[in-house]
């Protein structure tokens, strides 16, 4: 089945301490993204991914890294994370930069910092 | 920066009845999608709109995109309670790359 999977699926951890979000998809495709998403704000994009190796910032990046290693793997990183992290995390990917359809969506991450 | 604007924040219906929702959003365009977002879960594509269409259909779904009026909007028709959902409008940029921005999206409530 084509989909995007991220793990882990819920999360609470404590300020400072160093996590991985991890997210892969089975479909080959160049473009992944990382959104969160927080009441009244929607879906902010922190990081994209045009394909292996090239990674740019999105509207919210402060506080995140990523890397683009394999294709189909695409973590996301909080070297310290902080109470204002507290959010839902989505992974997303479509076939390429130019492709002109629909993102595939993992099921999301739901993380506490506490 | 926020692109799409929802409207209305929340809509309660009765099964059988239309639903409406509508976007607006700020700068040009490539294209605008819909997706529909269960609780907590991740978002399910629905249907995609081009700057140069006015109107598309897909099952119960139709929408329309005014490029003038900088603005698109979502009907679902006979609705059923397994449509309740969030509705976001996703609007991809005009110029140098790729980006989807979503809006805040819509609370539809179909009540049985």
């Amino acid at each position: 089945e084509a989909q995007v999977t991220q793990n882990p699926r819920y999360l609470i951890t404590v300020t400072g301490k160093k996590l991985t979000v991890t997210c892969s998809q089975n479909m080959n495709h160049e473009y992944m993204s990382w959104y969160r998403q927080d009441p009244g704000l929607g879906l902010r994009q922190i990081y994209y991914s045009m394909n292996v190796e090239v990674t740019d910032k999105g509207d919210v990046p402060e506080g995140y890294k990523v890397s683009r290693k394999e294709k189909r793997n695409f973590p996301l990183i909080l070297e310290s994370p902080s109470p204002n992290q507290t959010s839902l995390y989505f992974c997303a990917s479509k076939p390429g930069q130019a492709y002109i359809g629909g993102y595939t969506f993992g099921s999301g991450t739901r993380l506490t910092v506490v | 920066s926020q692109q799409g604007e929802e409207d209305p924040q929340a809509l309660s219906i009765q099964e059988g009845e239309n639903a409406t929702m509508n976007c607006s959003y700020k700068t040009s365009i490539n294209n605008l999608q819909w997706y529909r977002q269960n609780s907590g879960r991740g978002l399910v594509h629905l249907i995609l709109i081009r700057s140069n269409e006015r109107e598309k259909h897909s099952g119960r779904l139709r929408v329309t995109l005014d490029t003038s009026k900088k603005s698109s909007s979502l009907l679902i028709t006979a609705s059923r309670a397994a449509d309740t959902a969030s509705y976001f409008c996703a609007t991809d940029h005009s110029g140098g790359y790729q980006k989807v921005t979503f809006g805040t999206g819509t609370k539809l409530q179909v009540i049985p």
